[in-house]
């Protein structure tokens, strides 16, 4: 079965900052990786994927993630932050041997702060 | 393209009622998934339907179920609420098992 760790549940950081969203997941498979946002009252969008091919994917906002299949990691970065961007960002698993059910991190709370 | 639409959007039940929430995908979709969110719990997988079949299911009780019609509209019903019940319910449709999933806004699900 997969998991999912996010391995810091609130990261506060400056507006203009870097931030890294740590996520691990757990697969004896090959895996699809999301990472999903969510605003306030919002459901959740999604952010990039992976599913084959290179192992830097890239967010239309600046966001990116680098799939580590030796670590089974899917880290997301952005080099500059934004007031804009705080949220809670959920890193998520989806494989063959699960039927394909996505299943989804604690969560990671980003606040951006002026 | 209309988005993932959930009605309704807020809801306030008491104990032992039961409730049902509508879940309309996006156009084409044929895959839609519910999760259950809770601060303490995080996300939660109830279940996922594709063309009127259950094919997954998270380890949630009998009182919670769900279906989904030959328009891929589906519906969950959760019966003899308890105060735990208290949630946001997201759902999510895809075109199929292997893309993204898209969700609508939640069913705000208060029990009192």
């Amino acid at each position: 079965a997969q998991s999912v760790t996010q391995l810091d549940s609130q990261v506060p950081v400056f507006e203009e900052a870097p931030v890294e969203l740590r996520c691990n997941y757990s697969s004896s498979v090959s895996v699809y990786l999301f990472w999903y946002v969510q605003y306030p009252n919002q459901g959740l969008q999604l952010l990039l994927k992976y599913l084959s091919g290179s192992t830097l994917v890239e967010s239309i906002n600046g966001f990116e993630a680098e799939f580590n299949k030796s670590q089974t990691s899917f880290h997301l970065r952005k080099p500059s932050v934004h007031i804009s961007d705080t949220a809670e960002y959920f890193c998520a698993v989806s494989a063959p041997t699960g039927g394909f059910k996505t299943i989804f991190g604690a969560g990671t709370r980003l606040f951006v702060k002026a | 393209k209309a988005g993932v639409t959930q009605t309704p959007r807020y809801l306030i039940k008491t104990r032992g009622q039961q409730v049902t929430l509508s879940c309309s995908p996006i156009s084409g979709h044929r895959s839609v998934s519910w999760y259950q969110q809770t601060p303490g719990q995080g996300l939660q997988f109830l279940f996922e339907y594709f063309s009127e079949t259950q094919r997954n299911k998270g380890n949630f009780p009998g009182r919670f179920s769900g279906r989904q019609f030959s328009n891929s509209r589906s519906e969950m019903n959760v019966s003899t609420l308890e105060l735990g019940d208290s949630a946001l319910y997201l759902c999510a449709s895809s075109l199929n098992r292997e893309t993204e999933a898209f969700f609508g806004q939640g069913t705000r699900l208060t029990v009192v």
